[in-house]
């Protein structure tokens, strides 16, 4: 059982190149979210999605985009990198039940944008 | 204002030495409240729940205080493989598993 995955695992990119984050889980659940993880600043809610086909903003979306085509599938997407999207960028799930609110997350995926 | 604030530490402390973290809220409509754990380049992990009673897990025990919107966490007789940093985390109402992460507060313990 794997959990939760994150590819890649590390990235480097220049000002203005674009990418995609790919986090993957297979427990079946229906919520996925998107954090990025800055020094001091604690983890900070991108993008979520209630379900397949269905996604929201969080606190912090500029420059991001998110797309959930698949259930098992959360996807970020940065269009024109900055510098200020340096950050360890966290995915997670969670079961849509009452009661029920551990959010699992993936290893993490260290971008620096130079 | 933070919506959770923590101390960052670190707190530096001996193996068999008891700590206690706290942790402050500003929503007083939050309605659950966790520990999590993350040790260095990894990712968080649940470590507990936080129930209104207090609860205890093994060396582990968190309390909660609605009305001073306060959490704590104490750890008893600190292993060196407590060293990490412990996240104060809040679910505020709302339809969907929204949790506010707090900066956490870092903990090393040496021999």
């Amino acid at each position: 059982n794997a959990g939760v995955t994150q590819t890649p695992k590390f990235r480097v990119l220049k000002t203005g190149q674009s990418m995609t984050l790919l986090c993957a889980q297979d427990m079946n659940h229906e919520y996925m979210y998107w954090y990025r993880q800055d020094p001091g600043m604690g983890l900070r809610l991108i993008h979520y999605s209630v379900g397949e086909g269905t996604t929201a903003k969080g606190e912090v979306p500029d420059g991001y985009n998110v797309s959930r085509l698949k259930k098992q599938n959360f996807l970020l997407g940065l269009e024109s990198a900055a510098p200020s999207q340096t950050s360890v960028y966290f995915c997670a799930s969670s079961a849509q039940r009452e009661f029920t609110y551990e959010q699992y997350f993936g290893p993490g995926t260290r971008l620096t944008v130079t | 204002r933070k919506e959770v604030e923590q101390d960052p530490g670190p707190f530096n402390v001996p193996e068999g030495a008891t700590v206690a973290f706290n942790c402050t809220y500003s929503n007083s409509a939050s309605q659950s409240f966790f520990w999590y754990r993350q040790d260095c380049r990894k990712e968080p992990k649940l470590l507990m729940s936080v129930y209104s009673s207090g609860n205890e897990d093994g060396r582990f025990t968190a309390q909660l205080n609605r009305a001073s919107q306060y959490i704590s966490l104490l750890i008893r007789d600190s292993k060196l493989s407590d060293s990490a940093t412990y996240l104060c985390v809040v679910r505020p109402s709302g339809g969907y598993n929204k949790l506010i992460f707090g900066a956490g507060t870092r903990l090393a313990v040496h021999p």
